[in-house]
């Protein structure tokens, strides 16, 4: 079982570009959910997907956006990037089921803003 | 707003004493708390993970307290090893764990030999 990965591992854009960052989630799993991880401080939740539908969103302007595709793959486009976007992109996979639901993280995507 | 609270910001233990890291949250609608070790370069893994209608849980070395009346949990790691050395993140769910993840700060933690 590879886990939950991601791709990139690094990216460097510049302010004003548009990034897209993948994630394909665990064997067996349906729900993506998007954190991002500023330097020294916790995961912050983006939003989530499931059955290829945004199921919750935390509090990011609108320029993050996402899809979910068939196979339960997920991207993270982020639009006119900003200095502070600057971060550690997490994705974690989960199951529905009954509780307690477990989310896999994946190793990140290191992206940097200049 | 944050809703969950986590110190100490660090910690220092000697080996084979014991690291004990806090939380609290503000939001009664969290059921779920789960506790994730990170390494340098690393995505966080699950550590252990406890709901609110149990007051302790163990798995080997690492325990958790929750108090729901005093909305706090916490992270016991006996017997503490040099490995241990990462960073600790408390966090909170609702819908058992099938809603967006609310982090703790986190705690980096040092195991001196």
């Amino acid at each position: 079982d590879a886990g939950v990965t991601q791709s990139p591992t690094h990216l460097i854009k510049t302010r004003g570009q548009q990034v897209t960052l993948r994630c394909s989630p665990k064997s067996g799993h349906d729900t993506v959910s998007w954190y991002q991880q500023a330097l020294g401080q916790g995961p912050q939740f983006i939003f989530q997907y499931y059955e290829e539908e945004e199921r919750q969103r935390g509090n990011f302007p609108d320029r993050f956006s996402g899809h979910q595709f068939p196979n339960y793959s997920s991207e993270l486009n982020v639009n006119a990037l900003l200095l502070g976007d600057s971060a550690l992109y997490l994705c974690a996979s989960s199951s529905t089921g009954s509780p307690p639901v477990v989310q896999y993280f994946g190793p990140g995507t290191r992206l940097t803003v200049t | 707003q944050q809703q969950v609270k986590q110190s100490p910001q660090s910690l220092i233990v000697q080996k084979g004493g014991i690291s004990i890291i806090n939380c609290a949250y503000e939001n009664t609608a969290f059921d779920y708390f789960p506790w994730y070790q990170q390494f340098p370069g690393k995505g966080p893994a699950l550590l252990i993970a406890i709901r609110p209608d149990v007051s302790e849980k163990k798995e080997g070395r690492f325990t958790i307290s929750f108090n729901k009346s005093a909305k706090q949990f916490s992270l016991h790691i006996m017997d503490s090893q040099p490995g241990d050395s990462a960073t600790y993140f408390c966090a909170a769910s609702r819908g058992g764990g099938a809603d967006g993840l609310t982090f703790g700060k986190g705690t980096h933690l040092i195991i001196q030999p």
